[in-house]
């Protein structure tokens, strides 16, 4: 497809076990962006890749989150001994070189049980 | 540090009336704006962009305003509808990175 597209679109873990969390961006595109929505709550920014660019992980929320991401393609991230606090929705996007506008996928919704 | 700022985590407009979607942002070296609009259970789509170069652009029924000087952006919806309901994201751009506002959850009640 030509859009950003997620796996799994929900996920249903218990609590302490690792789940990662899958993106794949729009073709061509350089840059790629992943945020959390907890219920009720905004948009939480987590880690930014930007080509082949040391990546900003500053929204990442403790050394239990990573993320990789090889060259221009997919994106991971993974959560290791998930708590009840990590339930969100997981959305990541993309955008081009040119950056008019930044493209999201359906998301990942996240329960840990 | 929060750089781009939604104060208000939600709006209730009737139906018909304009809805004002406020965001406020701290960098002055971000140079282009845009707003999105997400529903429930779906990622959010872009709505509308603006410029730094311009104070104003409109799409139908979606006007956005651009006031540099305040470091404010807002996005006026007129006339509402129900189908409007949704949460609204504010995003700004310093020419390297997007940064999003919290979003507005807004309810146009019919």
């Amino acid at each position: 497809g030509a859009g950003v597209s997620q796996s799994p679109s929900n996920k249903v873990t218990e609590k302490g076990k690792d789940v990662e969390l899958r993106c794949d961006p729009i073709s061509g595109h350089t840059a790629l962006y992943w945020y959390r929505q907890r219920l009720g709550q905004g948009l939480e920014f987590l880690i930014y890749f930007q080509g082949n660019s040391a990546p900003d992980k500053s929204g990442l929320p403790s050394d239990r989150f990573s993320a990789e991401r090889t060259g221009e393609s997919v994106s991971t991230l993974t959560i290791q001994r998930t708590q009840q606090e990590d339930s969100a929705v997981y959305l990541c996007a993309s955008s081009s070189y040119m950056r008019t506008e930044a493209f999201f996928g359906q998301g990942t919704r996240l329960t840990v049980v | 540090d929060q750089q781009v700022k939604q104060n208000s985590p939600s709006l209730s407009v009737q139906e018909g009336r304009i809805s004002i979607l406020n965001c406020d942002y701290t960098n002055s070296m971000f140079d282009y704006f845009l707003w999105y609009k997400k529903y429930p259970a779906e990622g959010p789509t872009f709505l509308i962009s603006i410029s730094s170069i311009k104070d104003k652009n409109e799409d139908g029924r979606f006007t956005v305003f651009l006031n540099k000087s305040a470091k404010h952006l807002s996005l006026h919806i007129v006339p509402s509808q129900p189908g409007d309901s949704a949460v609204y994201f504010c995003a700004a751009d310093t020419g390297n990175q997007f940064y999003f506002g919290t979003g507005t959850s807004l309810t146009v009640i019919p």
